[in-house]
């Protein structure tokens, strides 16, 4: 079955440095690949997405991913961190073989602290 | 455009009580969601609805929670007789079916403690 584990349950990074999060996945097939970042006490809104083809995705706010088959990773990362970054970042694959939906398995989540 | 709307934000209740939460998709979209989130967990997938039709349920305790989604519009989850291991953030979302149909909108969910 499919999987998604995000090792590090919390990052504590200063403003203006550099992040990464880390993301394995466990899945039989091609994999669709996402981020997804939850602010607080609101719902879960998506970064980028990873469909076969270039290895590195763009999303919005200056994040990037970079999925590795040998690796079995899709990590997200970002040149340089804004306070407005705190929030909850969630990795997730979509379910579906038989084509997309939004049946995904999501990662425990990393909270991402932002200190000055 | 308006979001996912969901109601109530939050609920409390004693063990074997009963709740319902409601949930209005963004507008035009035929696929809707359900996802329970526990406490510094991930969200997973309940059940979900292409219009008005059952997807996939399998994840949904079906002796004590339900879900409908009559008209292909507006959903409710229902959990019969509450266990505190529901305790947990219901979010609902939606999307379109098409070429962005795995990008979900995710309303910001209600807060369930049972105790």
């Amino acid at each position: 079955a499919q999987s998604v584990t995000q090792p590090d349950a919390r990052v504590t990074v200063s403003e203006g440095a550099s992040l990464q999060l880390r993301c394995k996945y466990s899945y039989f097939g091609t994999p669709y690949l996402f981020w997804y970042v939850q602010y607080p006490r609101q719902g879960l809104q998506l970064l980028l997405k990873y469909y076969p083809g270039d290895p590195v995705v763009q999303g919005v706010n200056g994040f990037e991913a970079e999925f590795s088959k040998s690796n079995s990773s899709f990590h997200l990362r970002k040149a340089s961190v804004h306070w407005s970054d705190w929030a909850v970042y969630f990795c997730a694959v979509s379910m579906n073989t038989g084509g997309l939906s939004g049946k995904l398995t999501f990662g425990e989540g990393t909270q991402v602290t932002v200190i000055s | 455009e308006a979001g996912v709307t969901q109601s109530p934000r939050y609920a409390v209740l004693q063990e074997g009580q009963a709740v319902s939460f409601w949930c209005d998709p963004i507008s035009g979209h035929d696929t809707l969601y359900w996802y329970q989130q526990p406490r510094d967990q991930g969200p997973q997938l309940l059940v979900y609805f292409r219009d008005e039709a059952v997807i996939d349920n399998s994840q949904l305790p079906s002796d004590r929670f339900s879900a409908v989604r009559p008209k292909g519009t507006n959903s409710t989850l229902k959990i019969q007789s509450a266990k505190q291991g529901d305790t947990a953030t219901y979010l609902c979302a939606s999307s379109q079916t098409g070429a962005s149909a795995e990008t979900l909108y995710f309303g910001s969910g209600t807060r369930l403690t049972v105790l």
